[in-house]
């Protein structure tokens, strides 16, 4: 596997159940992101990590809850969702180069449809 | 603050067009700036990217100058073709910590 890869790419889900979403880096990165993009709306920040400390969280609600184990991997735990989270969730990470230049780079993303 | 502004879109061009997205930015100090793409169905991907004044970043075809004066980082190509069509995004970034994104012009590339 090479580059940012995220599980599942699709999920549907009730608003009473628990699931989770994985990504994973393979670029050697220090910091993770979690996004999400809805239809017509611009790209949202919810969570940054780096060196496995939380350092943004943006007024996201509780019901999600990220979790980031090490620096390769980042989890979003999503529980009693509402429909209006229905979205693409992607996952980013980001490390300084060489030449002193940060780089950003996602996943495919997963397409959560909340029933 | 640090923001970033695009035109509007949807764009939609004939093929071999020539293609401007325009980009400008707020920012404290010296940012470095990207575009980045989105096909349907995917993530963004990176397509190119400046780190100072002046510098143009470059990939398929696509270029992008970094105006410090302007404050801007049009995108351009000389001849799209339909693949071309995708969602661009463009966005900066001063701590490496923070990205902040345009909220996307969308082309369409028609043959």
């Amino acid at each position: 596997e090479t580059g940012v890869t995220q599980t599942p790419r699709h999920l549907v889900m009730g608003m009473t159940n628990k699931k989770s979403l994985k990504c994973e880096q393979h670029l050697g990165h220090n910091a993770m992101y979690w996004y999400k993009q809805s239809a017509k709306k611009p790209l949202e920040l919810m969570f940054v990590y780096s060196l496995e400390e939380r350092v943004e969280n943006n007024s996201v609600p509780s019901r999600f809850s990220p979790e980031c184990p090490n620096s390769s991997h980042l989890f979003l735990h999503l529980h009693t969702l509402q429909p209006e989270d229905s979205a693409l969730y992607l996952c980013a990470s980001s490390s300084r180069s060489a030449s002193g230049t940060y780089e950003q780079y996602f996943g495919p993303g997963t397409r959560l449809t909340v029933t | 603050g640090n923001s970033v502004t695009q035109m509007e879109g949807p764009v939609t061009l004939s093929e071999e067009a020539f293609l401007t997205i325009n980009c400008t930015y707020t920012a404290t100090g010296y940012p470095s700036l990207f575009w980045y793409v989105q096909y349907p169905g995917e993530g963004l991907q990176l397509l190119l990217k400046a780190t100072k004044a002046d510098d143009k970043g470059s990939n398929k075809g696509f270029e992008a100058t970094y105006r410090k004066e302007t404050t801007s980082f049009h995108l351009e190509k000389g001849s799209v073709q339909v693949s071309d069509s995708a969602v661009y995004f463009c966005a900066l970034t001063n701590t490496g910590n923070q990205f902040y994104f345009g909220t996307g012009t969308s082309l369409t590339v028609i043959p």
